[in-house]
């Protein structure tokens, strides 16, 4: 079975500032790795995924992830903060034929004007 | 246009009570989903649907009963409701069953149990 473990279950950061949220994969198999972004009550919304070809993947809000097979690992980032990226953000794992997917914790952002 | 939309938004009820909760996609997709997110947001699928048959059913209480009318729609009946029924639940849709397909996400119900 796959899993995502995501290293800190919040981050602050100031405005403008890196944000870089980590995520590690568990699979036997080439993984579809996904990030989601909750905002407060509200439903999830997808942020970028990989499914095969290139590593680095860019996603809306200018949001990039890079997936690196060899650290098992799917980090998210957004080389400036916004005050409206304040969130939780999902990792997900799923392979084919899986028909579901295993979401991490999930990792709170907050950003500090 | 609300893509997924869920019934009702709050639902507040006593234990032992039987409730609905309603999703609707407009999406023409033909796999919905049924998700739980405990009080410390993880989330964790309960079931799925594929043209109106289950495909996934993950271990959850005989008390949850989905039931999908045609594929815009899965409900989803509890009954006896008990206190660790309080939960968001979150209906979502993708266009099949691969596992690659994004999932769209209704914005969810919020189910208290006193």
């Amino acid at each position: 079975a796959q899993s995502v473990t995501q290293l800190g279950s919040h981050v602050s950061v100031s405005e403008g500032a890196l944000v870089l949220l980590r995520c590690n994969y568990s699979s036997s198999v080439p993984p579809y790795l996904f990030w989601y972004v909750q905002y407060p009550n509200q439903g999830l919304q997808l942020l970028l995924k990989y499914t095969t070809g290139a590593t680095l993947v860019k996603g809306i809000n200018g949001f990039e992830a890079e997936f690196k097979k060899s650290e098992t690992s799917f980090h998210l980032t957004k080389p400036s903060a916004h005050m409206s990226d304040a969130a939780e953000y999902f990792c997900a794992v799923s392979t084919p034929n899986d028909y579901k997917l295993s979401f991490g914790a999930g990792t709170t952002v907050t950003v500090r004007a | 246009d609300t893509a997924v939309s869920q019934t009702p938004k709050y639902l507040v009820t006593q234990m032992g009570n039987d409730k609905s909760i309603k999703c609707e996609q407009n999406l023409g997709h033909d796999t919905m989903y049924w998700y739980k997110q405990d009080s410390k947001k993880f989330l964790k699928i309960m079931f799925s649907y594929n043209n109106k048959e289950l495909i996934i059913n993950e271990t959850v209480p005989n008390r949850f009963s989905p039931k999908s009318p045609d594929k815009a729609h899965l409900n989803l009946h509890i009954n006896s409701l008990e206190l660790g029924d309080s939960a968001v639940y979150f209906c979502a849709s993708s266009q099949d069953l691969q596992s690659l397909n994004e999932q769209f996400f209704g914005p969810g119900t919020r189910l208290t149990v006193l």
